[in-house]
């Protein structure tokens, strides 16, 4: 356990579903974000939330909606999903300094399979 | 926009070999993380360099910071199985809070 739960492990829907993916850190930290993992391809940030505000929105499409109801809860709430969507998504918290060094505590992923 | 990259995307050596990944930021970094992923796992944080030419150990692994900021280097000495995974490095630009992760090097180690 890295103090960071993710929820599902694995998830499977149709392109015309509506779920949610959800994190929790017991970490104390005042920082969350959601990446996304595909094969071959870099880390992608997709949001983050610094004191429960989201400050980066880094060009993904509206069919991700994020929420972030206290510092401790985020969520990923998915809808119209695409094929290529399908991906492993990652939660990660950190706690902010003045330095900006944010280590990166990573959630074990919600591996998703769009159909 | 900001780029950073890894040198090789994969390597497969022999038990007891050594290995190095190489990452490059198209811009100078302040800082720059490494990140161990284990086949099914999750990014596990290695190590953070910050000041130029900055050189850190742990154990059998020697990570680099270069002398301008923009490159990275983490070398394994003698490896061993428990050593396969994928290292990201991810760099911070000077302003902002993002990291922007490498590509990943997949290490495979044959007993």
């Amino acid at each position: 356990e890295t103090g960071v739960t993710q929820t599902p492990r694995h998830l499977v829907m149709g392109m015309t579903n509506k779920k949610s993916l959800k994190c929790e850190q017991h970490l104390g930290h005042n920082a969350m974000y959601w990446y996304k993992q595909s094969a071959k391809k870099p880390l992608e940030l997709m949001f983050v939330y610094s004191l429960e505000e989201r400050v980066e929105n880094n060009s993904v499409p509206s069919r991700f909606s994020p929420e972030c109801p206290n510092s401790s809860h985020l969520f990923l709430h998915l809808h119209t999903l695409q094929p290529e969507d399908s991906a492993l998504y990652l939660c990660a918290s950190s706690q902010e300094n003045s330095l900006g060094a944010n280590v990166l505590t990573f959630g074990a992923g919600s591996r998703l399979t769009v159909l | 926009g900001q780029q950073v990259m890894q040198i090789p995307q994969y390597q497969h050596v022999q038990e007891g070999e050594d290995f190095t990944t190489y990452c490059n930021s198209s811009t100078t970094l302040s800082n720059i993380q490494w990140y161990k992923q284990r086949p099914g796992g999750h990014p596990v944080f290695l190590i953070q360099l910050v000041k130029s030419g900055e050189v850190k150990k742990q154990k059998r692994l020697t990570f680099q910071f270069g002398e301008a900021k923009k490159n990275s280097s983490l070398h394994i000495t003698a490896t061993q199985t428990t050593d396969v995974g994928t290292y990201f490095c991810a760099g911070k630009p000077p302003t902002g809070n993002q990291f922007y992760f490498g590509t990943g090097t997949s290490l495979t180690v044959i007993p």
